[in-house]
């Protein structure tokens, strides 16, 4: 079984403009979430979706805005991009009923 | 105010030795616990869970203690190998796998 996909790996963009980061789950799987991983935070989690609709939100501003389609494919927008949003953008998703989340492998977002 | 900590940023082990991993928490409604690997370049990799009701989960050379009154887990890893070197970070979640809370990671160094 394929794992969790991301595109682009990485992505280098200038202050003020937007970007959407792509995330395809494990086959099966219907929960996607969204982490941002910068030095010293750790993982900070920016929203969960389950069958299109968004479950779960952390505490980021309105820049950060997701989707997630029928195929259960998801996507993350940040707007109005800030240098302080450089980070490892994580991917995750989960099988119904499990507990257990399976990452891809990011995509490094720099803005410069 | 971090939910879910993890005091030691780095640890260096020699090789063969026991390597021992601790994450706090201070949320006690956490029922679910899990440990991550991360390697540099790619997204974290499941380790090992532990549900609150019980104290220990073994997975071969991996071991997970969970002491509920302390708000403590630990993370055991023997022996340890040069392939154990990563960042190891402490999940907890609850509502059975919503709200996931990371910790910000310790780099673990295994020394040959």
């Amino acid at each position: 079984k394929a794992g969790v996909t991301q595109t682009p790996r990485y992505l280098i963009k200038t202050r003020g403009q937007q970007v959407t980061l792509s995330c395809s789950p494990i086959s099966g799987h219907r929960s996607v979430s969204w982490y941002q991983q910068t030095p010293g935070q750790g993982l900070q989690f920016l929203f969960e979706y389950f069958s299109e609709t968004q479950r779960n939100k952390g505490n980021f501003p309105g820049r950060f805005s997701g989707r997630q389609f029928s195929n259960s494919r998801s996507e993350m927008n940040v707007s109005t991009l800030e240098l302080g949003d450089s980070a490892l953008y994580l991917c995750a998703s989960r099988a119904r009923g499990t507990d257990t989340q399976y990452f891809g492998p990011g995509t490094r977002l720099t803005v410069l | 105010d971090q939910q879910v900590k993890q005091n030691s940023p780095s640890l260096s082990v020699q090789e063969g030795r026991i390597s021992i991993l601790n994450c706090d928490y201070t949320n006690s409604m956490f029922d679910y616990f899990l440990w991550y690997k991360k390697y540099p370049a790619e997204g974290p990799t499941f380790l090992i869970s532990i549900s609150s009701i019980k104290d220990k989960n073994e997975d071969g050379r991996f071991t997970v203690f969970l002491n509920k009154s302390a708000k403590h887990l630990s993370l055991h890893i023997v022996p340890s190998q040069p392939g154990d070197s990563a960042v190891y970070f402490c999940a907890a979640s609850f509502s059975h796998g919503q709200n996931f809370v990371f910790g910000p990671g310790t780099r673990l160094s295994v020394l040959p």
